[in-house]
């Protein structure tokens, strides 16, 4: 499997945009973006997925690298609520065999300071 | 949206018993759900895939004598860990595939089981 990289840990201040990177310079032609959150004590929870286009929905933006050797999702005013470790994770195409076999990193676990 | 929900949230037993983890989607059916565990300060590691009507696939080094695994219903899988141990004790997670958003990647998951074997 492909692997990502992301950073142990981040800090923003509540309202201000967040931009999370992940390195996934091994993707292939047919891997999804996908990121996770998870808060504490909870499972994770669904945030955004891209193929090559940028994505927004009412989360959050993912943004693509046009080699797709990276990508950022971006919260564009975080709240105390938005802290939680987010989990970039590539994946099989969707509605493929292997489709929703996630495997996850350490992921980038995000302090939000009021 | 989809909603999968696990039972019990929190459970505490004694070493050599066993205890049964259920993982339901609510709205929706689910021929395939996952079970991942997680330890303190770790990640999720994906320990089987749970299909319906047929036998689960574990991930290597997962023992499927110790974790059994059920899914006899479009909308429940069940994972028993048998003749538990202390070193059972972690964070169990189930997420499911919502077929009718096969291809919007979105999967689900559950709020998680946290076992604790005295």
């Amino acid at each position: 499997d492909a692997k990502t990289t992301q950073p142990n840990s981040m800090e923003s201040n509540e309202e201000e945009p967040v931009h999370l990177p992940c390195n996934h310079s091994t993707i292939s032609g047919t891997d999804y973006i996908h990121w996770y959150r998870q808060l504490p004590s909870q499972g994770p929870e669904y945030v955004i997925h891209g193929l090559t286009s940028n994505v927004n929905n009412r989360m959050a933006s993912l943004a693509i690298a046009e080699d797709r050797k990276s990508s950022t999702l971006i919260l564009h005013r975080a709240t105390l609520r938005d802290a939680a470790v987010y989990y970039c994770i590539l994946s099989a195409n969707a509605g493929g065999t292997s489709y929703g076999k996630l495997t996850f990193g350490q992921g980038t676990i995000l302090t939000v300071h009021p | 949206g989809a909603v999968v929900s696990q039972h019990p949230s929190r459970v505490i037993c004694k070493s050599g018993t066993s205890v049964k983890i259920e993982c339901r989607s609510l709205d929706f059916q689910a021929t395939t759900m996952f079970w991942y565990r997680q330890f303190p300060k770790q990640s999720l590691m994906l320990m089987a895939t749970s299909n319906e009507g047929s036998k689960a696939t574990y991930e290597q080094g997962v023992e499927k004598d110790k974790f059994l695994i059920n899914h006899a219903s479009l909308t429940l899988s069940t994972l028993t860990v048998t003749s538990a141990h202390p070193e059972d004790s972690s964070f169990y997670i189930c997420s499911a595939r919502d077929l009718r958003l096969e291809y919007t990647g979105e999967l689900f998951f559950g709020e998680g089981s946290r076992l604790t074997v005295l």
